[in-house]
């Protein structure tokens, strides 16, 4: 969905455990879709996409799942370590404005 | 292969200065997108380029501008530089438009605080 200045999420989890983040995005038109990773200080990262014509998607250690009926997409990380920590953002492709819309992103903080 | 490479990494400016930042994409993209991020808005869609041609533009005043190199190189200028535009300035690269639905890779930024 669009940035709209909220306050950003957070989610926090033990380490070891999986991580489950959710996104909800605007556009029903939307055919794609990517999940970043951002870290204190550095620009986004790429970690996994989707296209529309899938609902599921497996990378290393993280899956992305895509429910087009209700316009949510979710990130989900297998046991969660350390480095996971970082603020996380869903990006779909607005086919009609030609450009990637953000999220307002999601805070994943790891308890030892 | 290198990544996206932006310069510089901090920038500081005054009121009514004007700035240029570079974004060097990914060797074979032709596409390069700028994004300003605040912690108030998040990221947000400046403007991007391809093959040297502005395709699509965000809600910024004009005192926004960019423009794209043959080479694929990409600079954005800000002029009459306001404290709002303290920002961090992201630029990412993509082989084609990212309209198109593609993977796009971001830079590490250019963090502009101006006072």
């Amino acid at each position: 969905g669009e940035s709209v200045g909220l306050h950003l999420p957070t989610l926090s989890v033990q380490e070891g455990d999986n991580s489950i983040i959710n996104c909800a995005y605007s556009n029903s038109a939307s055919d794609y879709f990517i999940w970043y990773k951002q870290e204190s200080g550095k620009g986004p990262q790429f970690i996994i996409d989707i296209r529309s014509n899938m609902d599921k998607r497996q990378g290393q250690r993280v899956t992305v799942l895509l429910n087009k009926t209700v316009k949510h997409l979710s990130l989900q990380i297998a046991a969660t370590q350390p480095g996971d920590s970082a603020v996380y953002f869903c990006a779909e492709n607005d086919k009609g404005a030609q450009k990637l819309v953000f999220g307002q992103g999601t805070r994943l903080t790891i308890n030892p | 292969k290198a990544g996206v490479t932006q310069t510089p990494r901090y920038l500081i400016k005054t009121r009514g200065q004007q700035v240029t930042l570079s974004c060097s994409p990914i060797s074979g993209h032709r596409s390069v997108s700028w994004y300003q991020q605040t912690p108030g808005q998040g990221l947000q869609f400046l403007f991007e380029y391809f093959s040297e041609t502005q395709r699509n533009k965000g809600n910024f005043p004009g005192r926004f501008s960019g423009r794209q190199f043959s080479n694929s190189r990409s600079e954005m200028n800000v002029s009459t530089l306001e404290l709002g535009d303290s920002a961090l300035y992201l630029c990412a690269s993509s082989l084609v438009l990212t309209g198109m639905g593609t993977e796009a890779f971001f830079g590490q930024g250019t963090r502009l605080t101006v006072v």
